[in-house]
């Protein structure tokens, strides 16, 4: 079946340690990817997006995302993470199906915690 | 900055009874959506708009429909809460065009609890 997968329910890492978040999808064709971010209380924001191009994308907050066409991925990374970064990350991806019906699709999201 | 507002934080209602949830964006946006989060499933579509009076389903609209009367307000209705649809609920809007292909503005939601 067509999904998109984050296989890390949770992480913890310390402020100043790097961080990568993995997110795998299985589509024919490769989709349109996200990532978004749920701050506590907050509703989504986004960080970055891939349609196509280059494979290494910059978002906001230092954050940046490499999409590996061979791997079906698109894991987002930041090379030192602060405390303010502990939320719930979303990996989400828009098919390009033929016939229409191209909805976004979210995984089921990482919590991330962050030890000082 | 875009704003997307929800007419609650927090809601609780008991089972039966006749829900909605409102939601405002003040950008002119054509899209807007309904998601339901929940814990271990991360966001479902619940229905989206694509015009004023315009709906179509998303993957879970069993048990809600939605109203769109003006442009900037898209509202979800529970005709008869059940107990399953305790959730947090999510708006979000966006431009015109290739409908799921940008960025999502999303309200901060609001936590139902039906009892």
């Amino acid at each position: 079946a067509q999904s998109v997968t984050q296989p890390d329910i949770h992480i913890t890492v310390s402020e100043g340690a790097s961080l990568e978040l993995r997110c795998n999808y299985s589509y024919g064709a490769t989709p349109y990817l996200f990532w978004y971010v749920q701050s506590p209380g907050q509703g989504l924001q986004l960080l970055l997006k891939y349609f196509s191009g280059d494979t290494l994308v910059q978002g906001i907050k230092g954050f940046e995302a490499e999409f590996k066409r061979s791997q079906s991925s698109f894991n987002l990374r930041k090379p030192s993470v602060h405390w303010s970064d502990a939320a719930e990350y979303f990996c989400a991806v828009v098919p390009i199906l033929t016939g229409g019906g191209n909805k976004l699709t979210f995984g089921t999201g990482t919590q991330l915690k962050v030890e000082l | 900055d875009v704003k997307v507002t929800q007419s609650s934080r927090y809601l609780v209602k008991r089972t039966g009874e006749k829900v909605f949830l409102e939601c405002v964006q003040d950008m002119d946006h054509e899209n807007m959506f309904w998601y339901r989060q929940d814990p271990g499933l991360g966001l479902r579509l619940i229905y989206f708009s694509y015009d004023v009076k315009m709906k179509e389903k998303g993957d879970i609209p069993e048990g809600y429909s939605v109203s769109r009367e003006k442009k900037e307000r898209f509202s979800l209705i529970l005709e008869s809460a059940s107990t399953n649809q305790t959730s947090m609920y999510l708006c979000a809007s966006t431009v015109q065009g290739a409908t799921f292909s940008y960025e999502q503005y999303f309200g901060p939601g609001t936590r139902l609890t039906v009892t």
